[in-house]
């Protein structure tokens, strides 16, 4: 069974640049979460799927981040314009049917913003 | 809302010794509790995973953790570490809704 795909696995930018993000989940999985994982913090949850509709995205800051699962499988995501704070590692995962299944998580993209 | 706290950030401790790395939770409703390994550059792992029925749940490479609800914990041990057990822990809290919080993460070093 393959797992979560993401790509790019590192990305450099400027501050004030946009960049995106992708994901592809597990064949099936209806649920996809994204998390910003600064060093030395525990994963924070931005977004969380069921299918295509936004289930939480109550730590997402609106205001320069962007998500979209467009067709419920990949799903990208966006920011636009980055900030210097914006460096961390983005982790995608996600999760089969049934209650307390196990999260499956991709690689992560390092994000770097110079 | 619920929450994961894992006070120790970092955990030291010699081969072979002995293990605990704390974990707390708070949650109004019924949860599943995890404990996830991330080994460096490299994503996160499922060790272990509580949803109900015996408080002792056991994991793999050795590990196991206990529900204790009246507590709120669910720490994880293992009672003989390895070099390669060196990496980063982390709890989290799921219920119904799926959604899925980790805590801060606790740094296990092993030495030889």
């Amino acid at each position: 069974e393959a797992g979560v795909a993401q790509s790019p696995r590192y990305k450099i930018i400027e501050k004030r640049q946009s960049v995106a993000f992708w994901c592809n989940p597990i064949s099936g999985h209806a649920t996809l979460y994204w998390y910003q994982q600064i060093l030395g913090q525990g994963p924070k949850l931005l977004i969380q799927f069921q299918n295509n509709g936004v289930v939480d995205d109550s730590q997402l800051p609106k205001d320069r981040f962007s998500a979209e699962r467009l067709k419920g499988v990949d799903s990208t995501l966006k920011i636009q314009p980055a900030k210097l704070e914006d460096s961390a590692v983005y982790l995608c995962a996600s999760m089969g049917p049934g209650a307390g299944t196990e999260a499956f998580f991709g690689q992560g993209t390092r994000l770097t913003v110079v | 809302a619920q929450s994961v706290t894992q006070l120790d950030s970092q955990v030291p401790v010699f081969e072979e010794a002995p293990v605990e790395l704390r974990c707390n939770y708070s949650s109004s409703v019924s949860v599943y509790l995890f404990w996830y390994v991330q080994y460096p550059n490299q994503g996160l792992q499922l060790l272990l995973k509580y949803l109900s029925g015996s408080t002792l749940v056991k994991g793999i490479n050795g590990f196991e953790a206990e529900f204790n609800k009246s507590q709120t914990s669910f720490h994880l041990r293992k009672p003989s570490v390895h070099i390669s057990d060196t990496a980063e822990y982390f709890c989290a809290v799921s219920d119904d809704t799926d959604k899925l919080i980790f805590g801060t993460g606790t740094r296990l070093q092993v030495f030889p």
